[in-house]
């Protein structure tokens, strides 16, 4: 148990919906990192909030947003859903910023029918 | 922009010999590298890092990796296979100046009895 928990693990909407993945970082961790893993994309990076902060951002669509809240959990919004959106996205978190040594959460899988 | 590759996409070894997998990065700055591990149904754990000190790393679960500069590798070796060791390995690279970590494709382990 890698100490980060994302909710809900399975996750099945229609396109066009939204929705909101959750995930709470280790205790005292500050940062938290968004992934999108797909089979034709592959691991990529999304999004990584520091302490409330956006500190840098990847390969996220404008109809993804993700924020930090002030007790550090944070939230992916992603909205407007396609077909292509179904993925399993990961959370990870560490305790600053980790330059890709994070902790990983077990993911949240995201069916789009 | 950095970028890995790793080669093969499937490995398949025996119970107690050599497993080798092969990444190999580019990066425009030096880099920082990762070899990350997902089992089955898993979030990712890392294995271990290469930040620029000793270019032998050694990780865990047995695993090591070499740094090469001169041939921008960073291969995984682990002396004898355990059928604990199916899983699927990422290699990762971030540059020294930045915070977007890039992952390979993943190379698929199994060990065969």
């Amino acid at each position: 148990d890698s100490g980060v928990t994302q909710t809900p693990k399975h996750l099945i909407t229609a396109t066009g919906q939204r929705v909101t993945l959750r995930c709470s970082p280790r205790s005292g961790d500050l940062s938290v990192y968004w992934y999108q893993q797909s089979l034709d994309q592959g691991l990529q990076f999304l999004i990584q909030y520091y302490n409330g902060e956006e500190r840098a951002k990847g390969n996220i669509l404008e109809r993804f947003s993700a924020q930090q809240f002030p007790d550090l959990h944070s939230e992916l919004n992603l909205s407007s859903l396609e077909l292509g959106d179904s993925a399993l996205y990961f959370c990870a978190s560490s305790v600053g910023d980790s330059r890709g040594e994070a902790f990983f959460g077990q993911g949240t899988r995201l069916t789009v029918v | 922009a950095q970028s890995v590759t790793q080669l093969g996409s499937h490995v398949s070894v025996s119970e107690g010999a050599l497993v080798l997998l092969r990444c190999n990065y580019s990066s425009s700055v030096p880099p920082y590298l990762f070899w990350y591990v997902q089992y089955p149904n898993q979030g990712l754990q890392l294995l271990l890092k290469y930040t620029s000190a000793a270019t032998l790393v050694k990780g865990i679960n047995g695993f090591e990796a070499e740094f090469k500069k001169s041939e921008t590798s960073f291969h995984l070796t682990k002396p004898s296979a355990h059928m604990s060791d199916a899983a699927e390995y990422f290699c990762a690279v971030i540059p020294s100046n930045d915070y977007k970590l890039s992952f390979g494709a993943g190379t698929t382990v199994t060990v065969r009895a």
